[in-house]
């Protein structure tokens, strides 16, 4: 079945050490983006990537950096966590075409606690 | 930027009944806009999505959703609620022009009663 694969699961980690979270997608859209979700505040989007080789900074970036280095895989890199940023944490994708808006494609989440 | 209102953190509804969540958004054009489903332990799906024409959306697994721009709000329903439904929702808001800000609503968690 097409779509976006994220790993792992779950995760504990201890404070201070650093995480990559792996996402790759198999449907060749575009751009592709990361969200952290928080009870009561929704999704919030991390970085986002419109093509291969491009990054750009969402709501809340800090603590966190991306890489594109192909069309398929977008990791997301804690490199010195820290317990706010316990979350789950969501890879998405998209078709991007000009300016042209289109719905998102998410993956089944990874939910990181931070001790 | 764009923001996005839902009023109701949890509703529940008896299965059979019928169904509207709220949405309301702030944004100075016509934004482009959508309605996810997340049930438990799994990524969001796409419902439905408006960016323009008709102001009345269909989408998958019977919900519609009514643009209302002298309102602000995208409300989604559905006519018969069945016990699968229940889940969390989410109401988003993209400007027109741009596919990178798209704004989460912090969702409305639905209930579904035998």
């Amino acid at each position: 079945t097409a779509g976006i694969t994220q790993a792992p699961t779950s995760q504990i980690l201890a404070a201070g050490r650093s995480m990559t979270l792996r996402c790759t997608q198999d449907m060749r859209h575009n751009a592709m983006y990361w969200y952290r979700q928080d009870l009561g505040l929704g999704l919030r989007l991390i970085h986002y990537s419109n093509t291969a080789g491009t990054t750009g900074k969402g709501e809340v970036p800090d603590g966190y950096s991306v890489s594109r280095a192909n069309t398929d895989d977008f990791p997301l890199t804690l490199a010195s966590a820290v317990p706010s940023q316990t979350s789950v944490y969501f890879c998405a994708s998209s078709e991007r075409a000009g300016a042209r808006v289109y719905g998102y494609t998410f993956g089944s989440g990874t939910r990181l606690t931070v001790v | 930027a764009q923001s996005v209102t839902q009023p109701d953190i949890h509703i529940t509804v008896s299965e059979g009944a019928s169904l509207e969540l709220r949405c309301n958004y702030s944004y100075g054009a016509t934004p482009y806009l959508f309605w996810y489903v997340q049930s438990p332990g799994q990524g969001l799906q796409l419902l439905l999505k408006y960016f323009s024409g008709d102001t009345l959306v269909q989408g998958i697994k019977g919900f519609e959703a009514e643009f209302k721009r002298s309102q602000s709000s995208f409300n989604l329903r559905k006519p018969s609620v069945h016990w699968s439904d229940a889940a969390e929702y989410f109401c988003a808001v993209a400007p027109s022009y741009n596919n990178n800000d798209m704004r989460f609503g912090a969702g409305t968690r639905l209930t579904v009663k035998p």
